[in-house]
């Protein structure tokens, strides 16, 4: 079974403060994805990438940067956390293109 | 932009009654997905149909796809408490020359014992 790990499952953090988020894939996988899910609205994309130190913006990049230099790893990246940008992230990656997301566990972040 | 627009956004049951929930979506695609969501957890997949499929089981789901309509729905048959959950429907298909995966806003379904 594949498993997509993402590090935190709960963080807190402050207005301001630079925030990684971390997703790691065991299965080889070459892309993978950086949802957050806020009721109401729910999954938006934010980047995606295909393969290492490739990466595509989604539709809600603003303020968030990634990284992928490895291709089992996928990192968010917070520059400047705001207050709004408290929210459930989700990582997911699959082997190609149309076959079924894997989830991670999600990682809630609340900025204060 | 948000595809798929489920409906109903809320729906409540009692055990072994049958669940339906819908999907709409506005441009072509390749599959449509359902996944499922335990609270505050990951989403997990559930069953893919393609676009060139009308109708899907697998177990006690059933989906169908109108790509005429762009809609689909999925049936839980026979429902349990463990069924209690959101469920979301995706799309997925090439778009402005990038491939994605859009997701509705989800079904909130309470199945009570």
């Amino acid at each position: 079974d594949v498993k997509v790990t993402q590090s935190s499952r709960y963080l807190v953090k402050r207005t301001g403060e630079k925030v990684f988020l971390e997703c790691v894939q065991d299965m080889d996988h070459e892309n993978m994805f950086w949802y957050r899910q806020d009721p109401g609205l729910g999954l938006r994309l934010i980047y995606f990438s295909y393969d290492v130190k490739m990466k595509e913006k989604g539709d809600i990049p603003e303020g968030y940067s990634v990284s992928r230099e490895k291709k089992e790893r996928f990192s968010l990246i917070l520059e400047s956390a705001s207050t709004n940008q408290t929210s459930m992230y989700l990582c997911a990656s699959i082997d190609r293109l149309g076959s079924p997301l894997h989830f991670g566990n999600g990682t809630r972040l609340t900025v204060t | 932009s948000q595809q798929g627009e489920e409906d109903p956004q809320a729906l409540s049951i009692q055990e072994g009654e049958n669940a339906t929930m819908n999907c709409s979506y506005k441009t072509s695609i390749n599959n449509l997905q359902w996944y499922r969501q335990n609270s505050g957890r990951g989403l997990v997949h559930l069953i893919l149909i393609r676009s060139n499929e009308r109708e899907k089981h697998s177990g006690r789901l059933r989906v169908t796809l109108d790509t005429s309509k762009k809609s689909s729905s999925l049936l839980i048959t026979a429902s349990r408490a463990a069924d209690t959950a959101s469920y979301f429907c995706a799309t997925d298909a090439w778009t402005s020359g990038t491939y994605k995966y859009i997701f509705g806003t989800g079904t909130r379904l309470k199945v009570l014992a």
